[in-house]
């Protein structure tokens, strides 16, 4: 079974400031994918980003990029220029290749806040 | 128009009380899914099904049974509500094949409280 953790329960920053969100995760597969959701206070469930793991070349998606290092096991988000929109739970989920396997398994999430 | 719908967007019920969550999709997707929040404890997954006559059980299926009427119809149940199934609760779908297959769509989830 597949494991994620995300070991920052809360995190404030400034607007315009650098925040990353970590997230490290178990697996004894070599295929899979990696997201990022966005959880705002709407509660609906938004995908921030993707990462295949096969693909060395980190995801980026505007102003938001993930460092994705496969050894480690680690995937982490960076959001740049963060903006009062961004406050929100963010959510680290794993699935397997192999279409779509048995559904997602996420992390507990990490509640970030966007200060003006 | 959502493309993924899910009916009551909130309820409140009393244990032991008969609950029925339905989920729709207008996607075409034949992966329907269901998960459930917790405060702290991210989504979890209780049933998914591949299509029609397949529904496999998830993390945590004890408890809740699903129903696939159709390929875009996906209803979860609770037979006898008890408290601790207050959550809120997801219902997503994801294509068979074709980019992006992996990526999976959420409704807006159902607010269910168990008195």
């Amino acid at each position: 079974a597949q494991t994620v953790t995300q070991s920052q329960p809360e995190m404030s920053v400034q607007e315009a400031e650098t925040v990353t969100l970590s997230c490290t995760y178990d697996t004894s597969e070599s295929n899979y994918y990696l997201f990022w959701y966005k959880q705002p206070p709407s509660r609906q469930m938004i995908l921030v980003i993707r990462q295949e793991a096969y693909k060395q070349q980190n995801a980026t998606e505007n102003r938001f990029s993930v460092n994705f290092q496969k050894a480690a096991k680690s995937f982490s988000l960076k959001i740049s220029d963060s903006q009062l929109g961004d406050t929100a739970m963010y959510f680290c989920a794993f699935l397997l290749s192999g279409g779509g396997a048995d559904g997602l398994t996420f992390g507990k999430g990490t509640h970030l806040i966007i200060q003006p | 128009d959502a493309d993924v719908t899910q009916t009551p967007r909130n309820r409140i019920t009393k244990t032991g009380k008969r609950i029925m969550l339905e989920c729709s999709q207008t996607k075409g997707h034949d992966r329907m899914y269901w998960y459930r929040q917790d405060p702290g404890l991210g989504l979890r997954l209780i049933y998914y099904s591949f299509d029609v006559k397949d529904i496999n059980k998830g993390e945590i299926s004890d408890g809740y049974s699903v129903s696939r009427q159709a390929q875009a119809k996906f209803s979860l149940s609770l037979e006898s509500a008890i408290p601790n199934q207050t959550a809120l609760y997801f219902c997503a779908t994801s294509a068979l094949e074709g980019e992006p297959y992996n990526e999976q769509f959420f409704g807006p989830g159902t607010r269910l409280t168990v008195l």
